[in-house]
């Protein structure tokens, strides 16, 4: 199956630093997106971005599917940005029926004050 | 509104109970998951339903029962279940492409029940 990697798996910043996530996927995919996990457990969207750009305030994603990576850039970090980043691809497409997501292992990022 | 719910927030239960998971999504989607995700390790995939029917069942083991009663609700049925069930149990809904059309997969997620099995 369809392998996704996530790197680094840990990373430690002060608050106010910018930060790289990268994710590497195996295959082609019809679907990607990151999300945020917060200590409680709760997945957050960040984007849904099969290929381009997008922003959304001090958090932007690209993903450029032709060389099978997604990057998500983090601005000026804060103590709230703490928490376990995912990538999570759809490798398969049918047509008119369900899918499945297959998640990286993980950034786990530590915003310090 | 792009809220699913769950409930409850939190369950502790004996290998002999029996229990039940609800998740309930009001956004019109009609495909929805159940996750299972342990400590330090990313969420694993369950079941699927897409317009109300099983479609996708990742080998879980009996003791662990879905079943989605209208679009809008999942419940997972927990019986005889081993301590190392414990974990966070997500649920996950999204739409569904038209048959022949491309599809449109972004998943949204509940906030889970964190499960302990004693």
């Amino acid at each position: 199956g369809i392998q996704v990697e996530q790197s680094p798996p840990d990373l430690i910043l002060q608050e106010g630093a910018n930060s790289t996530l990268r994710c590497n996927f195996s295959d082609s995919v019809n679907n990607l997106q990151w999300f945020h996990q917060n200590p409680w457990g709760q997945l957050i969207n960040l984007f849904y971005i099969p290929s381009g750009t997008k922003q959304n305030g001090r958090l932007s994603a690209t993903t450029v599917a032709t060389e099978r990576y997604s990057l998500l850039y983090i601005s000026s970090s804060q103590t709230t940005d703490s928490g376990v980043y995912f990538c999570a691809v759809d490798p398969r497409i049918i047509q008119g029926g369900s899918e499945k997501l297959v998640f990286g292992k993980g950034t786990k990022l530590t915003v310090n004050p | 509104d792009t809220e699913v719910t769950q409930t409850p927030k939190h369950l502790v239960m004996g290998m002999t109970n029996k229990k039940s998971l609800k998740c309930e999504q009001h956004m019109g989607h009609r495909a929805m998951y159940w996750y299972k995700q342990k400590a330090k390790k990313p969420p694993e995939l369950m079941f699927v339903y897409s317009y109300e029917k099983l479609s996708i069942n990742e080998s879980v083991p009996s003791r662990f029962s879905p079943e989605c009663p209208n679009s809008s609700l999942l419940n997972l049925h927990l019986h005889a279940l081993q301590p190392e069930d414990s974990a966070l149990y997500l649920c996950a809904s999204s739409h569904l492409g038209l048959a022949g059309g491309p599809t449109y997969n972004e998943q949204f997620f509940g906030p889970g029940t964190r499960l302990t099995v004693l």
